[in-house]
């Protein structure tokens, strides 16, 4: 089946720097690549979706300059949150669709701590 | 706007119970409709989907029935293992524009020996 990566699986960070996760399709060309964010015993909030070569589009209430989206191949996209802040801690987690397909393949989340 | 609610949880059976949590949508036209779950530490898995009324989809012994009438996709299965202990979301995709997901606040489900 469709697998995808996320990477980091976790990571800590200090309040102030950036951090970039990486989510790739593994086994097939995403065409379409979703942004998810999931609090503690919450469900996911989508926060943007990107088309690779193209400018992602962001949901209401995303702050677009704060959570900066590339998806420069069919098989890469990155999220990185810029100057992060501890409210910013939480489970990052992508999905992927290739071409031909509506199902979305998820990754294995990216748990963020802003210290 | 397109919305998905779940039951809240958690909830919590034996070995071999029967499970059954509910899941209505508000939607405009023909949404399609999943159930994903989500094993501790891991991403979302696509359980099951339907795409129209009265289809109903299945797998690992889940079921969940189209339920245009009552807008209802309730996930069921006759006898729950320790395996099936996960967190269980509902979610549709709305029949215009993109592959947007809106999903359920999730329900957890914990299943004891």
């Amino acid at each position: 089946g469709a697998v995808v990566s996320q990477h980091p699986s976790r990571v800590i960070c200090k309040s102030g720097t950036s951090v970039k996760i990486e989510c790739r399709s593994l086994d097939f060309q995403a065409t379409t690549m979703f942004w998810y964010r999931q609090f503690p015993k919450q469900s996911l909030m989508l926060m943007a979706t990107s088309n690779e070569g193209s400018k992602a589009t962001y949901e209401q209430g995303v702050e677009k300059d704060k959570f900066l989206i590339n998806h420069a191949s069919l098989t890469l996209s990155t999220l990185t949150v810029t100057s992060a802040h501890p409210e910013d801690s939480s489970f990052y987690i992508c999905s992927a669709t290739g071409e031909g397909t509506d199902t979305q393949y998820f990754g294995p989340g990216t748990r963020l701590t802003v210290l | 706007g397109n919305s998905v609610t779940q039951m809240e949880g958690p909830v919590t059976l034996s070995e071999e119970a029967f499970l059954t949590i509910n899941c209505t949508y508000t939607a405009t036209g023909y949404p399609s409709l999943f159930w994903y779950v989500q094993y501790p530490g891991e991403g979302l898995q696509l359980l099951l989907k339907a795409t129209k009324a009265d289809d109903k989809g299945s797998n690992k012994g889940f079921e969940a029935t189209y339920r245009k009438e009552t807008t209802s996709f309730h996930l069921e299965k006759g006898s729950v293992q320790v395996s099936d202990s996960a967190v269980y979301f509902c979610a549709l995709r709305g029949s215009g524009g993109y592959n947007k997901l809106i999903f359920g606040a999730g329900t957890r489900l914990a299943v004891h020996p």
